[in-house]
């Protein structure tokens, strides 16, 4: 089993969607969480990091359920440039584990 | 702003062959690291370094190798290439080993090997 899991999708929405991706976590010791962004062919660059309270930054929503194991990204009024791969990453003892992507595509 | 910088961007090796990935850093930056991203799998660590002189394996260390002489310059050496190395490689640094520190990556490094 991985120990960070995502469905890889695609998620194909037309703009001004609302969509939103979970990815799960085998590992309860799991301390900090966070969701990258990666546009094809590019880098991964971080979207945002997750809080226990739940947090949001403009659009962008991240949750986090513990006992479950999960966190999620919601993304309200998609723009075509919202159209990349979201990475899930999770901390654990100081090691960063990471998802293998969930791709969106916004679509006019 | 140069950030991460890293080279080549792409490169074809025939099996057996030996290669120097280049990474260097201006941010003044203790922890680097190296990962290779494949199809379907999250990102993967090779190797990590904490400060100079100071290197470590990661999740997938067999047949790289890494020396961090300088706190800018973290090279990742291919030994013998295998087709099981192609990948595409990027090299990564933060202020220091501490999760919460933005993770900030090269542009990446295709890498065929035939």
């Amino acid at each position: 089993r991985k120990e960070v899991e995502q469905d890889p999708g695609p998620f194909n929405v037309p703009e001004g969607a609302t969509v939103a991706f979970n990815c799960t976590y085998s590992n309860s010791a799991s301390q900090s969480f966070f969701w990258y962004r990666q546009d094809c062919r590019k880098e991964p660059k971080l979207l945002m990091s997750v809080y226990s309270s739940g947090n949001e930054d403009g659009r962008f929503t991240a949750q986090l359920n513990r006992a479950s194991q999960y966190i999620s990204l919601l993304i309200r009024d998609s723009k075509l440039s919202d159209s990349a791969t979201y990475l899930c990453v999770v901390a654990v003892n100081n090691d960063m584990r990471f998802g293998a992507g969930t791709r969106l595509t916004v679509k006019p | 702003n140069a950030g991460v910088t890293q080279t080549p961007k792409f490169q074809v090796l025939k099996t057996g062959q030996s290669m120097t990935l280049q990474c260097a850093q201006d941010m003044n930056h203790e922890y680097m690291s190296w990962y290779r991203q494949d199809p379907g799998m999250g990102l993967r660590l090779i190797h990590y370094s904490v400060g100079a002189g100071i290197t470590d394996q990661g999740e997938v260390p067999n047949g790289y190798n890494v020396s961090r002489s300088t706190t800018e310059d973290f090279p990742l050496r291919l030994l013998s290439a295998a087709p099981s190395q192609t990948s595409v490689y990027f090299c990564a640094s933060s202020r220091d080993r501490f999760p919460g520190n933005t993770i900030y990556f090269g542009e990446g490094s295709w890498l065929t090997v035939v």
